[in-house]
């Protein structure tokens, strides 16, 4: 049983341009979470996606930043107009419900912002 | 809102040692859980052990234990016969129990960073 998956594992982009960081949850896990860890500090939340909806986004930047999760596919986390702030290592995770089910992450994306 | 502080970034601990990470938590809510991650220099985040706020009971996993003090708020993590592949980065973490939204986000301290010296 595959992990959960991220591509791509590192990630380039210049100031101005877009970012989309993917994330294949567990198979059987409807629930995505999406959170940020800059340099030197821990994770912090973003976005809780379930599949076709956005549950909790008060953690993601009102601006330039979107996530979905659509019935087919990977949830998608995209970041437009990117900024040297936005270079961060962003995780998945993935649960099959809430509460105390377990959130397993995935190996992060690595953005760098030129 | 709930905030976990880790007040040590740095520890070290002789290989076959015992150590002792710290975790304290700040919360109005009576039912949640906490869990340690263990972050090595993959970046991959490996959960170490989880407490249930309703059990008295402190949960073990093999080496691993934490001492779970629900009043004072405090969430240790022990961390007995010290290993070099213990080396890592290692958060706390604070889930609620309560409601669809708010029952689902992981809150993390800022991270104690292991050292295992041979």
């Amino acid at each position: 049983n595959a992990g959960v998956m991220q591509n791509p594992r590192h990630l380039v982009r210049r100031r101005g341009q877009e970012a989309r960081l993917r994330c294949s949850p567990m198979k059987g896990h409807s629930h995505v979470y999406w959170y940020r860890q800059l340099p030197e500090e821990g994770l912090k939340f973003m976005v809780y996606l379930q599949k076709e909806n956005i549950i909790d986004e008060s953690g993601m930047p009102k601006e330039r930043f979107s996530a979905e999760f659509p019935k087919e596919g990977p949830s998608i986390l995209r970041i437009q107009q990117v900024v040297r702030g936005d270079s961060a290592a962003y995780f998945c995770a993935s649960s099959h419900g809430q509460g105390a089910n377990e959130q397993f992450f995935g190996p992060g994306t690595r953005l760098t912002v030129l | 809102a709930q905030t976990v502080t880790q007040s040590q970034p740095e520890m070290s601990v002789q290989e076959a040692e015992t150590v002792t990470l710290s975790c304290t938590y700040d919360t109005s809510e009576s039912d949640y859980y906490l869990f340690w991650y263990k972050q090595p220099p993959s970046r991959q985040m490996i959960l170490v052990i989880r407490q249930e706020a309703y059990k008295q009971q402190n949960a073990t996993e093999n080496r691993f234990s934490v001492n779970f003090q629900k009043a004072a708020k405090s969430f240790s993590l022990k961390i007995s016969d010290s290993q070099l592949g213990d080396a890592a980065m290692y958060f706390c973490a604070y889930r609620s129990a309560r409601g669809e939204t708010s029952g689902s986000r992981l809150t993390f301290g800022e991270g104690t960073q292991l050292t295992v010296n041979p």
